[in-house]
């Protein structure tokens, strides 16, 4: 079946530094990826729709400048958090459509 | 904006017993696709059952059933004969053509022995 590869699994960064987050498909090509966040015991919030060769589409009220998102090939997709402060921190996770919505791992995100 | 409401934050249920947890939607669109997923403490997203809109019969995957009422836009999970290792988040879920999908905020489902 399809997989989505996403790294890194966790990561642990300074307030003030970036931090990139990157989600493969492995075995297809995925011309949109979505970007979701998930605050402990709580929903996915779909942070933005990344599409292929052009630029991300971002849900109301999430930073453009904050998480910058590249979609530069139909295989990879990253999601940059810029600046990161501790608010930041939260579980991050891709998903693309390949005869259904596949996800990545997810990754959690810690800023000290 | 497509909503979904899960009312019920946790709800726990004996092995081997039914239960079912409740999923309600809202949306002008009549062509749309609803999703059970369920995340486990890895916090890996692994979809339980896929219903489409337009397609009255409930769907079905083994112990996991649903019944979709698109007049009442409900979509309720039942899972019979219950186990240990169904006990998860589960998250109802909504897309349409736009091809984003939109969760609700979740039920937690314990079994106990």
């Amino acid at each position: 079946g399809a997989v989505v590869s996403q790294h890194p699994s966790w990561v642990i960064c300074k307030s003030g530094t970036s931090v990139k987050i990157e989600c493969r498909s492995l075995d297809f090509q995925a011309t949109t990826m979505f970007w979701y966040r998930q605050f402990p015991k709580q929903s996915l919030m779909l942070m933005a729709t990344s599409n292929e060769g052009s630029k991300a589409t971002y849900e109301q009220g999430v930073e453009k400048d904050k998480f910058l998102i590249n979609h530069a090939s139909l295989t990879l997709s990253t999601l940059t958090v810029t600046s990161a402060h501790p608010e930041d921190s939260s579980f991050y996770i891709c998903s693309a459509i390949s005869y259904g919505y596949t996800f990545g791992s997810g990754t959690r995100l810690t800023v000290v | 904006a497509q909503t979904v409401t899960q009312s019920q934050p946790e709800m726990s249920v004996q092995e081997a017993e039914t239960v079912t947890l409740s999923c309600t939607y809202d949306t002008s669109e009549s062509d749309y696709y609803l999703f059970w997923y369920k995340q486990p403490p890895s916090r890996q997203m692994i979809l339980v059952i896929r219903q489409e809109a337009y397609k009255q019969q409930n769907a079905t995957e083994n112990r996991f059933s649903v019944n979709f009422q698109k007049a009442a836009k409900s979509f309720s999970l039942k899972i019979s004969d219950s186990q240990l290792g169904d006990a998860a988040m589960y998250f109802c879920a909504f897309s349409d053509n736009t091809d984003k999908l939109i969760f609700g905020t979740g039920t937690r489902l314990q079994v106990f022995p």
